[in-house]
């Protein structure tokens, strides 16, 4: 089955640190880009973060350039996303999503992790 | 990058044919063809509809389609069904739309 299993989140004061990751599953992990994107609750969708199959090409969302960092472990079938310097308006749920290809562009995500759920507040 | 521009909701009853819309500019959905499309329901995670304007992905009805025109791309589910009744998302070089609720009568 393919699957992708977030984890970290939590609740967690302003200015401080949080490390993601997503657990993927039944397919071949480093065929693809893979991507971040959260929800604000009662909100819309915001892409955050992409990175490419070889990790070569890694794209951030001009709210979280330079505060958020995304990797990846091929070997481990993992995607990560550290979070420094959070801020209440980074309250949201996180997803893992799965690209269609191997590059940032063009963009469709055919996989999406049920999420984790990051506060932040004091 | 602001938003892609979507009506806030859209209804229907049962078996009739619905079109959401989505507008951008020729930066995005007027100048690619990488434009896609998400159904979400409540505290459910998006699904993927469409891909590439047009492309529907493998076990999505063929109720789904979508088009485009200029900077506007469009999503028509016909035959309308009480499942369809969810939040749809466009998106375009990872820009989402601001979402529309589908509402079936």
């Amino acid at each position: 089955e393919v699957q992708l299993v977030e984890s970290g989140g939590g609740l967690v004061q302003p200015g401080r640190s949080l490390r993601l990751s997503c657990a993927a599953s039944g397919f071949i992990f480093d065929d693809y880009a893979m991507h971040w994107v959260r929800q604000a609750p009662g909100k819309g969708l915001e892409w955050v973060s992409g990175i490419s199959w070889n990790s070569g090409s890694i794209g951030y969302a001009d709210s979280v350039k330079g505060r958020f960092t995304i990797s990846r472990d091929n070997a481990k079938n993992s995607l990560y996303l550290q979070m420094n310097s959070l801020r209440a308006d980074d309250t949201a749920l996180y997803y893992c999503a799965k690209d269609t290809t191997e590059w940032l562009l063009p963009d469709a995500f055919d996989i999406w992790g049920q999420g984790t759920m990051v506060t932040v507040s004091s | 990058q602001s938003a892609l521009t979507q009506p806030a909701s859209v209804s229907g009853s049962p078996g009739q044919s619905i079109t959401i819309s989505c507008t951008g500019t020729s930066s995005d959905i007027g100048g690619y063809n990488s434009v896609s499309w998400y159904q979400q329901h409540p505290g459910k995670a998006p699904k993927l509809m469409i891909y590439e304007v047009t492309n529907r992905p493998s076990g999505v009805s063929n109720r789904f389609s979508g088009s485009k025109s200029g900077n506007t791309a469009s999503l028509t589910i016909s035959g309308l069904q009480a499942e369809d009744e969810a939040d749809y998302y466009c998106s375009s070089l990872r820009v989402f739309g601001t979402g529309t609720k589908v509402t079936v009568l």
